[in-house]
């Protein structure tokens, strides 16, 4: 049982470059986010996915953009990267659904780090 | 949006003793309290959450409490090991939008 798998795990790109972040989850779950870690600043979610075909922003959404492409799979899009960017990214997934009982908990992947020279 | 404030930022304790690392919190709306830790190289993975309609809950070493009038939470780790030692994350969410803290390096020296 895999949970959730992002590729790539490294990836060094120039100013201007895009390049797309892939993640799938194995554990038939209906939510799934987007987070990037920077030092001392915890984890910001950039975007989430309450279930197939929804996306909606959090909060850094600027220069990103997702796709949700079924339940398993949710990718991020730089499409022209900066230094800012430069960061590690995790993606996520949970079971919750809206109005329900089920836990908030989320499932992380081992992170992609991002370098933008 | 959720602000979540988390102190200290790094915590060092001697093996046995007891590690507290206390978060706060600015929406009131917020209802689910989870806590996260993260060792070198890994995702953060939970290890203790709390809903907005319990003030405390334990699971053998460690512990959470919340005061939701005053808008924080805790967590608590007795007889700390040195596999203890990673970074912890606090969290509160409303619904899909979970924000994060900081986080704390926890250290603990054999």
């Amino acid at each position: 049982n895999a949970g959730v798998t992002q590729t790539p795990k490294f990836q060094v790109l120039k100013t201007g470059q895009s390049m797309t972040l892939q993640c799938a989850q194995d554990m038939n779950h209906n939510s799934m986010y987007w987070y990037r870690q920077d030092p001392g600043m915890g984890l910001r979610l950039i975007y989430y996915s309450a279930s197939e075909g929804t996306t909606d922003k959090g909060e850094v959404p600027n220069g990103y953009n997702v796709s949700r492409l079924n339940k398993r799979e949710f990718s991020l899009r730089l499409e022209s990267a900066a230094p800012s960017q430069t960061s590690v990214y995790f993606c996520a997934s949970s079971e919750l659904v809206w109005g329900s009982a089920n836990t908030g908990e989320l499932f992380f992947g081992e992170g992609s780090r991002l370098t933008v020279l | 949006g959720e602000n979540v404030e988390q102190h200290p930022s790094t915590l060092s304790v001697q093996e046995g003793d007891s590690a507290v690392i206390k978060c706060t919190y600015s929406d009131s709306a917020s209802n689910y309290f989870p806590w996260y830790k993260q060792e070198l190289g890994k995702g953060p993975q939970l290890i203790i959450d709390i809903r907005s309609n319990v003030g405390e809950k334990k699971d053998q070493r460690i512990a959470v409490t919340l005061n939701k009038t005053a808008k924080h939470f805790s967590l608590h780790i007795t007889e700390t090991q040195p596999e203890d030692s990673a970074v912890y994350f606090c969290a509160a969410s409303i619904g899909y939008d979970m924000r994060f803290g900081a986080g704390t390096r926890l250290t603990v020296k054999p």
